[in-house]
């Protein structure tokens, strides 16, 4: 267990909907990373966010959207949803900035049908 | 903006023998180099990590090379198991600048009996 805690685990949802993903950081962390990895697919980095604030920003479209609040939990909005957002969503924690391991969640499987 | 590419994107090898995994970037600037192993339907753990100040760190089975002047660096994994069968992903990032992690698009790595 990495202790970082994201839900749901998984979500089925249908194209059009909104849908909002969770991530608990490992107690301490200040960074949160968001990954979108799609079947037999890499780790496409979407977003970064440290103490609250966006640090990064990677291929994220723009229907969807982060924030991380005060207490560093974090979450990850989609918006308007189509076929091929269906994928697993990683949630990443890290203590401090750039340049340190990241320890990820489980994730969570989204499928838009 | 930063490219990682990674090679090759499958890997049979027979048990015993070494694996041998590459990677190149495209950012100098880049200077801190993990490597993540996702067995399937886990999470994606750091197995592994290098700095620009280093040229080479081993941990038992595993080795991790870089070359900052061919900006590549390499995984090598001696007397493989079976329980190395896995994808395994390097990634470049740029600390104290943006913060983004760039991953490569992973390797599969299968080991044979």
């Amino acid at each position: 267990d990495s202790g970082v805690t994201q839900t749901p685990k998984h979500l089925i949802t249908a194209t059009g909907q909104r849908v909002t993903l969770r991530c608990s950081p490992r107690s301490g962390d200040l960074s949160v990373y968001w990954y979108q990895q799609s079947l037999d697919q890499g780790l496409q980095f979407l977003i970064q966010y440290y103490n609250g604030e966006e640090r990064a920003k990677g291929n994220i479209l723009e229907r969807f959207s982060a924030q991380q609040f005060p207490d560093l939990h974090s979450e990850l909005n989609l918006s308007s949803l189509e076929l091929g957002d269906s994928a697993l969503y990683f949630c990443a924690s890290s203590p401090r900035e750039g340049g340190n391991i990241q320890y990820f969640g489980a994730g969570t499987r989204l499928s838009v049908l | 903006g930063e490219n990682v590419e990674q090679h090759p994107s499958t890997l049979s090898v027979q048990e015993g023998d070494s694996a041998v995994i590459k990677c190149t970037y495209s950012d100098s600037a880049s200077n801190y180099f993990p490597w993540y192993k996702q067995e399937l339907g886990k999470r994606p753990q750091l197995i592994i990590d290098i700095r620009s100040n280093v040229g080479e760190k081993k941990d038992q089975r595993i080795a991790v090379t870089l070359n900052k002047t061919a900006k590549h660096f390499s995984l090598h994994i001696t007397e493989t198991q079976p329980e190395d069968s896995a994808v395994y992903f390097c990634a470049a990032s740029t600390r104290n600048r943006d913060d983004k992690i760039i991953f490569g698009k992973g390797t599969r790595l299968h080991i044979l009996p």
